[in-house]
């Protein structure tokens, strides 16, 4: 089974719209991390961000935000007033605390059109 | 700061070759790992190493091994290259393992 499911593997959206991308996970450790990395077309993978699992308040850094809830086993992205350069494939990962693994989920291809 | 260091950047091989990709971090980070990543697909993880000396098989390692003799190195090495091995191989490092991870820029690797 997986461990981390991204259910959307491509979405499109117009330039100014919000786009929300789906994070579930699975793990029986109370204690857990996960996180969102990004990897625009040049490649390269670029961290976003880092939530525990003790810790499930949203979070908002500019036009991003990140809803973490646990009940659902879901972390999920918004990206709010979308722009090109938001244009990436999205990946959600989880570490747990038994064991030194890291899981990525398969990701998510954003396009955003102008 | 030059962070993750991967090299090559591209490599052909010939089925049955063998190779190792390099892998250098000056962030002092204990951990390492290695990841492959397939067309459309997610990241795999093939080996990782939590210290100098240590070293352990994530989910793919048939095919590959690994060492760690430094903290700042980790090599990946191909014995005997297979055309299901060509990917897009990235190296990262953290300082834990409830820590991000900061990637090299990747290897991408045909085998022919």
């Amino acid at each position: 089974a997986q461990k981390v499911t991204q259910a959307q593997t491509e979405i499109s959206v117009v330039e100014k719209e919000d786009v929300t991308l789906d994070c579930v996970y699975e793990t029986r450790d109370t204690t857990y991390y996960l996180f969102w990395y990004k990897q625009p077309p040049s490649g390269e993978l670029v961290f976003l961000i880092r939530r525990n699992s003790f810790d499930e308040q949203n979070e908002i850094s500019g036009r991003y935000s990140w809803n973490f809830q646990k009940s659902t086993s879901s972390f999920n992205f918004t990206i709010t007033a979308s722009q090109v350069v938001d244009s990436a494939v999205y990946f959600c990962a989880l570490s747990e605390n038994t064991g030194n693994q890291f899981y990525f989920g398969t990701g998510t291809s954003l396009t955003v059109i102008p | 700061n030059a962070g993750v260091t991967q090299t090559p950047k591209f490599r052909i091989l010939k089925i049955g070759q063998s190779m190792t990709l390099q892998c250098t971090q000056d962030m002092n980070h204990n951990y390492m790992y290695w990841y492959r990543q397939d067309p459309g697909m997610g990241l795999k993880l093939i080996y990782y190493s939590v210290g100098a000396g240590i070293t352990d098989k994530g989910e793919v390692p048939n095919g590959y091994n690994v060492s760690r003799s430094t903290t700042e190195d980790f090599p990946l090495r191909l014995e005997l290259a297979a055309p299901s091995q060509t990917s897009v191989y990235f190296c990262a490092s953290s300082r834990g393992q409830d820590q991000p991870q900061h990637f090299g820029d990747g290897t991408r690797l045909s085998i022919l």
